[in-house]
């Protein structure tokens, strides 16, 4: 089955600064890559996500990129501020299997000092 | 909130007993998934339906069964086979049809814990 490979564990910044959690997965076949925010107690919510056509997509100061080749891909944000600070996963999901759930990474604990 | 409701948002188990956690989903989804969250980690896959009166097991099915008798309905027990469940569970669903990965909307959780 897919295994998803997330890092790093714990990442803190500057208010300001950039940050990068970079992600690799197992399944060739996988085509689906979300990133999901979850804050403390709450659910995940999507942040923006990636389909395995084009390598790189952005929304505002989010960006993800994908390489195929490598199976990694990463999520970028720029200007951090401290309402980015939360708990970020990553994902993977594969057509045509059976089940089409996502298999998340172990996820990235960001903080943003103000 | 996504349209994916769970309840309770916390639930209290003695050892030994069984519990059902609830979700539902006005979304019009046809399918439906069970994570489980331990503190620190990531979400593991508990079990999924791809369309109602038919359900699989995911990777950590051990100790918990699901029935799905309704599109809307996904509901969760935790049986006393579960050694240690206490966690965090979500529930989400998913639209598009089966040859489409689409995002998932998670349910806002429900908090177990063993006493």
């Amino acid at each position: 089955g897919e295994n998803v490979e997330q890092h790093p564990s714990t990442l803190s910044v500057q208010e300001g600064d950039s940050a990068v959690i970079k992600c690799t997965y197992s399944d060739s076949a996988s085509n689906y890559f979300p990133w999901y925010k979850q804050e403390l107690g709450k659910r995940p919510q999507l942040i923006i996500d990636i389909r395995s056509n084009v390598g790189e997509k952005k929304d505002q100061r989010i960006a993800v990129t994908l390489n195929k080749t490598a199976k990694h891909f990463s999520l970028h944000i720029t200007e951090t501020q401290p309402e980015d600070s939360a708990v970020y996963f990553c994902a993977a999901s594969q057509p045509f299997t059976g089940r089409r759930a996502l298999t998340f990474g172990s996820g990235t604990r960001l903080q943003v000092q103000p | 909130d996504g349209g994916i409701t769970q309840s309770p948002k916390y639930l209290f188990r003695k050892e030994g007993q069984n519990v059902t956690l609830s979700c539902e989903q006005n979304l019009n989804h046809d399918a439906m998934y069970w994570y489980r969250q331990d503190p620190g980690q990531g979400l593991r896959l508990i079990y999924y339906s791809q369309i109602v009166n038919d359900f699989q097991k995911g990777d950590i099915a051990e100790g918990y069964s699901v029935s799905r008798e309704k599109k809307e309905s996904f509901p969760l027990t935790v049986t006393s086979a579960q050694k240690n469940p206490t966690a965090f569970y979500l529930c989400a669903s998913r639209g598009g049809g089966l040859a489409e990965n689409n995002e998932q909307f998670f349910g806002p959780g429900t908090r177990l814990t063993v006493l």
